[in-house]
């Protein structure tokens, strides 16, 4: 099992530009969630799917859109990048309620 | 709402324990997780204890629950230089979500 998949693993971006970053588990889960880590702030819940065909506003939601395409795949997108986004994103998955999640690799996404 | 605390911060040398504090406000919590984060890579499960429990032990590791105090820790006996990263606390009560501390940088030194 790969488990939770992340692409791409870097990008820069120019403030303005869009992108989409892609996750993907294979674990059969039912949950999937993305977050942003930035120095000395943890780890901040941008969206999440408890199940598919939904989503939920996490914590920090502003600038971002998600789409949970199948119980697999869950892709964030960002329509106009800004240097506020410079940021190590993390997608995360559980089987449910209560579960420990499991943790992609991250993308680095730089916003210049 | 809920709130994780650690200190940022803790540098020991090699051979010796090294202890991780957190505490934590939501008296509901059910699952307290321990996750370690190594530089340049995501987050792995080290361990978690259910709120009904004191203590678990697994092999170096050792987490100990106050559930009064609302304070977790983790041991880490014969800290080795592997054992350098960044040690995350979470609480899980009644929501989906869990909510994650800032994160112990754990320096071992020769």
């Amino acid at each position: 099992n790969a488990g939770v998949t992340q692409t791409p693993k870097f990008q820069v971006l120019k403030t303005g530009q869009s992108m989409t970053l892609q996750c993907a588990q294979d674990m059969n889960h039912n949950s999937m969630y993305w977050y942003r880590q930035d120095p000395g702030m943890g780890l901040r819940l941008i969206y999440y799917s408890a199940s598919e065909g939904t989503t939920d506003k996490g914590e920090v939601p502003n600038g971002y859109n998600v789409s949970r395409l199948n119980k697999r795949e869950f892709s964030l997108r960002l329509e106009s990048a800004a240097p506020s986004q410079t940021s190590v994103y993390f997608c995360a998955s559980n089987s449910g309620f209560q579960e420990t999640q499991y943790f992609g690799p991250g993308t680095r996404l730089l916003v210049l | 709402g809920e709130d994780v605390e650690q200190s940022l911060f803790l540098s020991v040398r090699e051979g010796d324990s090294s202890v991780i504090n957190c505490t934590y406000t939501d008296s509901s919590s059910t699952y307290l997780y321990w996750y370690k984060q190594e530089p340049g890579a995501g987050l792995q499960l080290l361990t978690y204890i259910f709120s009904n429990m004191d203590m678990k032990q697994d092999q170096r590791l050792t987490v100990l629950l106050n559930k009064k105090d609302k304070h977790l820790s983790l041991r880490i006996a014969d800290t080795q230089t592997g054992d350098s990263a960044i040690y995350f606390c979470a609480e899980q009560g009644g929501s989906y979500i869990p909510t994650f501390g800032r994160g112990t940088s754990l320096i071992v030194h020769p």
